[in-house]
């Protein structure tokens, strides 16, 4: 089955800089790759998503790349706001069922 | 309603005992996912539903774990001989798509901690 692979597990970064996770996963027949942001104490949220004919793709300060031969996909947050501090899990579908990362724990330093 | 709702929203239960948790998914999604998220970790698959039917429940880990969805709407995840193993958030999400690549909308979660 597939297995997805999430590092770091907690990142730290100065408020105005930029953040980066990643992600590999183990089934290259895997094709859709979500990203879900959640805040302390609330469900997890759709952020951004991609496809596995598209290698990258970007909303406002929120990008995501694909490397489907190396089988990496990553999330770039760009110009972090205090607002970024949550937990981000990357996902992988495959066979209809989105397996999710352990996680990565983002704080925005002021 | 507007949102997905699971009910209820803690649970605390002796270790044997038998629960269920519910969750009643956005009018018209007919897709319906249960995972279980452990503190620290991340959703693990349990089972989907596709309509009535159980797509595919090779997530749920025994058969201590059992889940239906009988019209297509609601679904009730039943856990039979309660283990303290078996503490965490169950989370139910719902989506419009097929195959998986439709938005999932969780619900608040279930906090389940077994005594």
């Amino acid at each position: 089955g597939e297995n997805v692979e999430q590092h770091p597990s907690t990142l730290s970064v100065q408020e105005g800089d930029s953040a980066v996770i990643k992600c590999t996963y183990s089934d290259s027949a895997s094709n859709y790759f979500p990203w879900y942001k959640q805040e302390l104490g609330k469900r997890p949220q759709l952020i951004i998503d991609i496809r596995s004919n598209v290698g990258e793709k970007k909303d406002q300060r929120i990008a995501v790349t694909l490397n489907k031969t190396a089988k990496h996909f990553s999330l770039h947050i760009t110009e972090t706001q205090p607002e970024d501090s949550a937990v981000y899990f990357c996902a992988a579908l495959r066979d209809d069922k989105i397996i999710f990362g352990k996680g990565t724990r983002l704080h925005i330093l002021p | 309603g507007a949102g997905v709702s699971q009910t209820p929203s803690n649970k605390v239960t002796e270790k044997g005992k038998y629960v269920e948790l519910r969750c009643d998914p956005i009018s018209g999604h007919t897709a319906l996912y249960w995972y279980r998220q452990s503190l620290g970790q991340g959703p693990e698959f349990l089972i989907y539903f596709q309509g009535t039917g159980a797509a595919d429940d090779s997530g749920l880990p025994n058969d201590r774990f059992f889940a239906v969805r009988p019209e297509g709407s609601v679904s009730t995840l039943k856990i039979q001989r309660t283990e303290r193993g078996d503490s965490a958030v169950y989370l139910c999400a719902s989506s419009s798509g097929q195959g998986g690549t439709g938005e999932l909308f969780f619900g608040e979660g279930s906090r389940l901690t077994v005594l």
